[in-house]
């Protein structure tokens, strides 16, 4: 069965702590692994697509990487305004869908 | 501004009451969705519409329904909620499949008493 788990589910830091978050999957025939960022209230806001293992992508603090198994997301000198739930996705190997993890919720303090 | 925008933002109604949550798209994407967030139990796909006049069911379409009469709106309609349907609606598009990078409208939360 396809699926996508999201570790650690909460995650705090103090402002400047650098850390990953973690997604594993399983499905078959890997088509991309999306990352959003998601704030409370809001709709989840996209960040990245990663196609292939060892394929890096970059924004500001935050980059992602891919293996065959898993991704991470890491952040480097987190500021309190990287607070946010953070999700990742994946295509379903048969279906018209993305397949959700259920997110990490990070909080960086000053 | 490129968006995705949905009416109404929260809701509180009662069992049965028919309604309607509003869901329009300005980029020109074929694609759109509608998903369900709950606690726990992550975001779950509930329609899903290729193009005009094409929907299908995602993982949990069961007292939903979906019309797409126009390429840039796709509203979501309970003909009879029920309390288990209380949770946060979003709608997405797409421009190259529903299982691609989705823009996402602000969620609409909807209580059903």
């Amino acid at each position: 069965e396809d699926q996508v788990t999201q570790s650690p589910e909460a995650l705090r830091l103090q402002e400047g702590e650098s850390s990953s978050l973690n997604c594993s999957y399983t499905v078959s025939g890997l088509r991309g692994l999306f990352w959003y960022r998601q704030d409370p209230g809001k709709g989840p806001e996209f960040l990245f697509t990663l196609y292939s293992a060892g394929e890096e992508k970059e924004k500001e603090r935050l980059k992602a990487t891919l293996t065959k198994k898993e991704s991470f997301l890491h952040i480097t000198a987190p500021k309190p305004e990287d607070s946010a739930t953070y999700l990742c996705a994946v295509p379903h190997g048969g279906y018209n869908k993305l397949i959700f993890g259920a997110g990490t919720r990070l909080a960086v303090h000053p | 501004e490129a968006q995705v925008t949905q009416n109404p933002r929260y809701l509180i109604t009662v069992t049965g009451k028919k309604l309607t949550v509003t869901c329009s798209q300005n980029m020109n994407h074929e694609y759109m969705s509608w998903y369900r967030q709950d606690p726990g139990l992550g975001l779950r796909q509930i329609y899903y519409s290729m193009n005009v006049e094409v929907t299908d069911k995602g993982d949990v379409p069961e007292g939903y329904k979906v019309s797409r009469k126009e390429k840039r709106n796709f509203p979501l309609i309970l003909e009879s909620p029920s309390p288990n349907q209380t949770s946060l609606y979003f709608c997405a598009s797409s421009d190259r499949g529903p299982n691609t990078e989705a823009f996402f409208g602000q969620g609409t939360r909807l209580t059903v008493v």
